[in-house]
Formats: structure tokens, sequence, C-alpha cells
């Protein structure tokens, strides 16, 4: 079985640049998780999808970020235009629904904005 | 109100010894599920190990076990016979239901860095 799929794997910008980052799911996987995480730090929950909805944002910066789940499969989250504090991690993941269903991360999006 | 707690920022521990990383949690659902994930340097997240609130038994993998008090609201991971490949983050996060019932969160803990000593 594929597992999480996310590109690029680093990206190095400046700040107020634009920048993109894909995911695509384990096949099957209804929700889809966006998280950041900051170095020495847990993850933080960004965005989650069930399907293509959203089931919640209240941690996403809306002012500069946005994330979309096109058809209910793959992902893109943007930020524009990036600040220094958006350096970190950004990981990917996806899960069964489910109280018992663990969730399964990608590799991870290292973003460096100098 | 942080939902996981992880009080250890650091641990040591002798290799072939045990070790107990801490994990508490608050929720006021009966219906959730406790995680433990693992980190190396590398990056990548990984699975260890799950407790569902309802389990009576605690969960074991392997060299791995939880030890869940759930009255207490813990769920502490166990490493038996540490190996130096268990060097890493731990993460404890926990699955519960979004008011409304259908959909799930998965809430990560700040993470414990364990260094096992040859």
């Amino acid at each position: 079985e594929a597992g999480v799929a996310q590109s690029p794997r680093y990206k190095i910008i400046e700040k107020r640049q634009s920048v993109a980052f894909w995911c695509n799911p384990i096949s099957g996987h209804a929700t889809l998780y966006w998280y950041q995480q900051i170095l020495g730090q847990g993850p933080k929950l960004l965005i989650q999808f069930q399907n293509n909805g959203v089931v919640d944002d209240s941690q996403l910066p809306k002012d500069r970020f946005s994330a979309e789940r096109l058809k209910g499969v793959d992902s893109t989250l943007k930020i524009q235009p990036a600040k220094l504090e958006d350096s970190a991690v950004y990981l990917c993941a996806s899960s069964l629904a489910g109280t018992g269903s663990e969730a399964f991360f990608g590799q991870g999006t290292r973003l460096t904005v100098v | 109100a942080q939902k996981i707690t992880q009080t250890q920022p650091g641990m040591f521990v002798q290799e072939k010894e045990a070790v107990t990383l801490d994990c508490t949690y608050d929720t006021s659902d009966q219906s959730y599920g406790l995680f433990w994930y693992k980190q190396p340097s590398s990056g990548e997240m990984i699975f260890l190990i799950y407790q569902g609130s309802y389990d009576e038994q605690n969960a074991t993998e392997g060299r791995y076990s939880l030890n869940f008090q759930k009255a207490r609201k813990s769920a502490n991971l166990v490493i038996s016979a540490s190996q130096l490949g268990d060097s890493a983050m731990y993460f404890c996060a926990m699955r519960e239901a979004y008011s409304g019932g259908s959909n799930y969160k998965l809430t990560f803990g700040k993470g414990t860095l364990l260094t096992v000593n040859p």
C-alpha cells in the first residue's frame, strides 16, 4: 500500500514570496490533515478535511494561508506572502474515520523562509 | 487549556533498560483514542501504539506498552529493553470527536526527546 506522498521535500524562499505544498493521501482515506511543526515542538493542526469539505481551520492564518482538497483526494497548502516565522516542517497526514484510526504521515516539507 | 501534556522535555536511558514517557490528557468525551508516535531525526512520524478509551487491557506492541490509567487521564508509554535506535522525539496524541460527533480531531503534545546511551 502506497503511503502519504508529499512534495517538495525541501523549499527555501525569501520572505514575502509565495509557496505551495502538495499532498496525496492514502487511497480511501477520507480525512486529510495539514500540520505545521516548528523545530522542537509538536505538530499543530492547520486544517482538516473530510472528503473535500473543511472540518477545522481554526488555527489556519487565513490572511496568508489557504488550502484546498481537489475532488476529495489530493490537497495543496499555499502560503502567500511568507513570513520568517513560517519556517517549519509542514506535515500532511490521512486517516480513516473513527477514534481508533491512526493517522499516517507523509515525510513532510521543510520550509525555510529567509 | 492543553489537551495533551508531556511534562518531560527530555529523557535519558541506558541501553537495555526500560523507560517511561509521561502523557496526561484532558477530554470530557467518553469515547476517544490515544496514540504514541516516534519521530526520528529524519523527520517522519511513525505510529507506535494505540489505546482506545473503552479498552480494559493496556495496549502492547512488541517492546512498547501503554500504561493507561483512565481515572487519572494518563497514558504513559513504556519502552522496554531500550535500543540505540530508540533515540528520537516521542509524541502523545489524542483523537476525539468534534462537537456534533462525526468528525475527529487529532491533537498532539509537545513531545519528549529520548536519548538512549550506550
